[in-house]
């Protein structure tokens, strides 16, 4: 079956560093990757999608990676604030109906001052 | 900028009563979605629907039912409410066209049976 793992439920920082945050996923062959980041109490809100033939992705402080022979996407936030302190979501969507994602279970990443 | 609105952000219900969810979008959007999230479960698709009346199961469509009469519109019933359906549920909607298929998501409802 289907399997989207996420790097370790929680993730600390120093504020300025670069997070890394990794998606990684089994037995599926998506054809759009998509980030989002949560805050408590907070629906998901989307950040970036990568297709499959897009290797790289950038907006703003965000890079996403998607590399479909590793089944592994990155993603960095760089120059990192306490503002980013959140759960970010990665999802994956199939050709043909690329509205229907699954979403792993997340990343809580806290960046501290 | 797309607004995805949900009735309620808490509700309280006792077993056996039927609820009603409510989600509504103002972007046209052909796709709609109903999930719950639990703490460590993440993000599990009940319902989805496609255009106006049509609706397809997601992972975890037990116990549930949906609604889309108007393509703003999709809700989402619980007919018989159990303890087990405490959670948050959020709605979403997405694009079919334009290359973007990114989700909007409301800002969740969370529901408690008693």
């Amino acid at each position: 079956s289907q399997k989207i793992e996420q790097n370790s439920e929680a993730l600390n920082i120093q504020e300025g560093k670069t997070a890394t945050l990794t998606c990684n996923y089994t037995n599926y062959s998506p054809a759009y990757l998509q980030w989002y980041r949560q805050d408590p109490g907070r629906g998901p809100v989307f950040l970036l999608l990568i297709r499959e033939n897009e290797k790289e992705k950038r907006k703003e402080r965000l890079k996403v990676t998607f590399d479909t022979t590793l089944k592994q996407s990155l993603f960095h936030i760089t120059a990192s604030q306490p503002a980013d302190s959140a759960t970010y979501l990665c999802a994956l969507a199939p050709r043909g109906f690329a509205g229907k994602s699954t979403f792993g279970d997340g990343t809580t990443l806290t960046v501290k001052p | 900028d797309v607004k995805v609105t949900q009735s309620s952000r808490y509700l309280v219900k006792r077993t056996g009563e039927k609820v009603f969810l409510e989600c509504v979008q103002d972007m046209d959007h052909e796709n709609m979605f109903w999930y719950r999230q639990d703490p460590g479960l993440g993000l599990r698709l009940i319902y989805f629907s496609y255009d106006v009346k049509m609706k397809e199961k997601g992972d975890i469509p037990e116990g549930y039912s949906v609604s889309r009469e108007k393509k703003e519109r999709f809700s989402l019933i619980l007919e018989s409410a159990s303890t087990n359906q405490t959670s948050m549920y959020l709605c979403a909607s997405s694009p079919t066209s334009g290359g973007k298929y990114e989700q909007y998501f409301g800002p969740g409802t969370r529901l408690t049976v008693t």
